[in-house]
Parts: C-alpha cells; structure tokens; sequence
C-alpha cells in the first residue's frame, strides 16, 4: 500500500534562517506531489506542484522554492524564513494519469512556527 | 481558474443535529469533487467523493450530491457527533487543470454534547 511521510512534525526557527521540509512517497510510482501550506483560521494554499522529476510549478510568489531530486521525494525550501511563513505545511500526493477518482493523500503536517 | 467556494465558519451545532455544508464549484473542464476532513493536528483525510453528474458520495454517515447544473456539491449528515468536530473541506481536480486539488477555504464544525 501507498505511504507518505512527512518530516518534522514540529518546528521552529528564527526568522533569516534557512528552511527544509522533506516529503516522500512509498509504494507508487510517478505520482503528483504537492506542498500547499494552511495559515491560522484559513483554508489550503496550494505552493507547489510536481507532475515529475526535476519539473515545479509554483502557484503564488513567495521565498519559498521546492525541489524534486528523485521520483518519490519532494522538498520545500527557504534561504531566509519571514515571519509570515508560520503556517501548517502539508504535502500530498495524487496518482499520474487519467484517472477520474484521482484524489490526493496527504502526509500528517509541519507546523512552522517562524520567531 | 478553477474555484471553490464553501460557507463560512465556523458551524456550531447540538449533538444529533441536522448539518449542511454549502460548496460550490467554478471549472473549466469535468471536475471530480471531492471532501476531506481534518482533526485537530493533522492532515487531512478523504471523506467522500463523486467523479460525475448526479453521483452521490457517502461515507460515515455523510454524504453529498455531485450536482451539474448547480455547480454545488453541499455535504450533509443527518445526525452529528462529538467526534465529527473537525475542519471540513471541499475539493475539485480537473483534468484541463493537470488534476491539481483545489479546496475551498475549509469549514470549522463544532458539535457540543
């Protein structure tokens, strides 16, 4: 069966200070990968999207980038942390192809506070 | 782009109380749509989903109607519990989209004993 993993669980940082999230799938291959963050008292912003290797589509500007180094790993990143970074990260991931019951599962969070 | 939109929260309703969460839904192509839910400190789950017109998705006691020609698909339980307190969202992915999720702004239902 499909996994996904998510790491840390909790984290804090100073503001200037680098960031990296990681997140990676197991059990599927070639799938979609998203990072989309959730700030206090508000819905899902979708940030990043992968559809394969080494290819990201960012959805909003922003000082975060992300990276796709291998199949089933995706990474979210920050040279220097702002304080309106704080939020709940979550990554997710949806099967390739044409499927009309695609749907996403997601990874169990990262709550990042930024100090 | 595509869109959704769900009522406001948050939802405040008695144990065994009748709920309805409004969503609807703008897109370019044949959406599928989808709800989730998430529980205080996690991600989010899969609660139900419809892939066409007219399709009803159930689950848990929830279900919801994917209905075309109003662009709505409104989640609905009969009699809610303590335990269905947590945040709610609705969700397209299109396939004119690359079967991005896209989800409403999420919906906070508390439900008291």
């Amino acid at each position: 069966s499909q996994t996904i993993h998510q790491w840390p669980a909790t984290l804090v940082q100073p503001v200037g200070s680098p960031l990296s999230l990681e997140c990676t799938v197991e059990g599927t291959s070639n799938p979609n990968l998203y990072w989309y963050r959730q700030a206090a008292g508000r819905g899902l912003q979708l940030l990043f999207y992968s559809v394969g290797i080494g290819q990201i589509s960012s959805e909003v500007p922003q000082n975060l980038s992300a990276s796709r180094p291998q199949d089933r790993q995706f990474i979210l990143s920050s040279k220097k942390l702002l304080l309106s970074d704080s939020g709940f990260y979550l990554c997710a991931w949806s099967g390739q192809g044409r499927s009309r019951s695609t749907e996403a599962f997601f990874g169990q969070g990262t709550r990042l506070t930024v100090v | 782009g595509d869109s959704v939109t769900q009522m406001e929260g948050p939802v405040t309703l008695s144990e065994e109380a009748f709920l309805t969460i409004n969503c609807t839904y703008t897109a370019t192509g044949y959406p599928s749509l989808f709800w989730y839910v998430q529980y205080p400190g996690e991600g989010l789950q899969l609660l139900l989903k419809a892939t066409k017109a007219d399709d009803k998705g159930s689950n848990k006691g929830f279900e919801a109607t994917y209905r075309k020609e109003t662009t709505s698909f409104h989640l609905e339980k009969g009699s809610v519990q303590v335990s269905d307190s947590a945040v709610y969202f609705c969700a397209l992915s299109d396939l004119t989209g690359g079967f991005k999720t896209i989800f409403g702004a999420g919906t906070r239902l508390f439900v008291k004993a």
